[in-house]
């Protein structure tokens, strides 16, 4: 069974550019998270998906960024315009629906915004 | 506010030492406790996890301990080996609609051969 994925690995773009980043999760997996890890900080929780749905947004930072997940599978995630604190590693999670609290991590995208 | 708190932030561990993680928590809500271990380069992995009904969990090498009223839970590591060497995160989460993870700052462990 294939793993969550995310693309790209590493994006560094300029301040005030857009990116877009990717996360397929585990196949069957209702349930979507982003996640974001700022230098030396804890992960934190930025929202939440089932199916197509938002459950929970509320780690979202500002109106710059943007999550979907069009028809219930992949998702992506943009932030427009990128500022320097932006920088960090987000991860994508996926969890089975139901009663199970297991969560599985994708590998990561590193952005660099300079 | 850090409603997850890990110590320490790094750990050296000579080969076959045990390490110890300490996490403490502030919401009595959470009602799941999972330890992700997480190699460079790579995302977060499930190393094990707990439930607030027990008070220790044991898999391999690795354990749980939970002491529930002092709203605390540790991370074992029997005979630490090198290829342990990675970053630990504690976490919590509370029953309900979202499930969401609140993850601790990490701990750095190093295990010197």
């Amino acid at each position: 069974e294939a793993g969550v994925t995310q693309f790209p690995s590493h994006s560094v773009i300029e301040k005030g550019q857009t990116v877009t980043l990717r996360c397929d999760p585990i196949s069957g997996h209702d349930n979507l998270y982003w996640y974001r890890r700022v230098m030396g900080k804890e992960i934190k929780f930025l929202l939440h998906f089932v199916k197509e749905s938002k459950q929970d947004e509320s780690g979202m930072p500002n109106n710059r960024f943007l999550a979907e997940r069009t028809g219930g599978t992949y998702s992506t995630l943009k932030v427009q315009p990128a500022e320097l604190e932006d920088s960090g590693v987000y991860f994508c999670a996926s969890r089975l629906a139901g009663g199970s609290y297991e969560q599985y991590f994708g590998p990561g995208t590193r952005l660099t915004v300079t | 506010q850090q409603q997850v708190k890990q110590s320490p932030q790094s750990l050296i561990v000579q080969k076959g030492g045990i390490s110890i993680i300490n996490c403490a928590y502030e919401n009595t809500a959470f009602d799941y406790f999972p330890w992700y271990q997480q190699f460079p380069g790579k995302g977060p992995a499930l190393l094990i996890a707990i439930r607030p009904d027990v008070s220790e969990k044991k898999e391999g090498r690795f354990t749980i301990s939970f002491n529930k009223s002092a709203k605390q839970f540790s991370l074992h590591i029997m005979d630490s080996q090198p290829g342990d060497s990675a970053t630990y995160f504690c976490a919590a989460a509370r029953g309900g609609a979202t499930n969401k993870l609140i993850f601790g700052t990490g701990t750095l462990l190093a295990v010197q051969p």
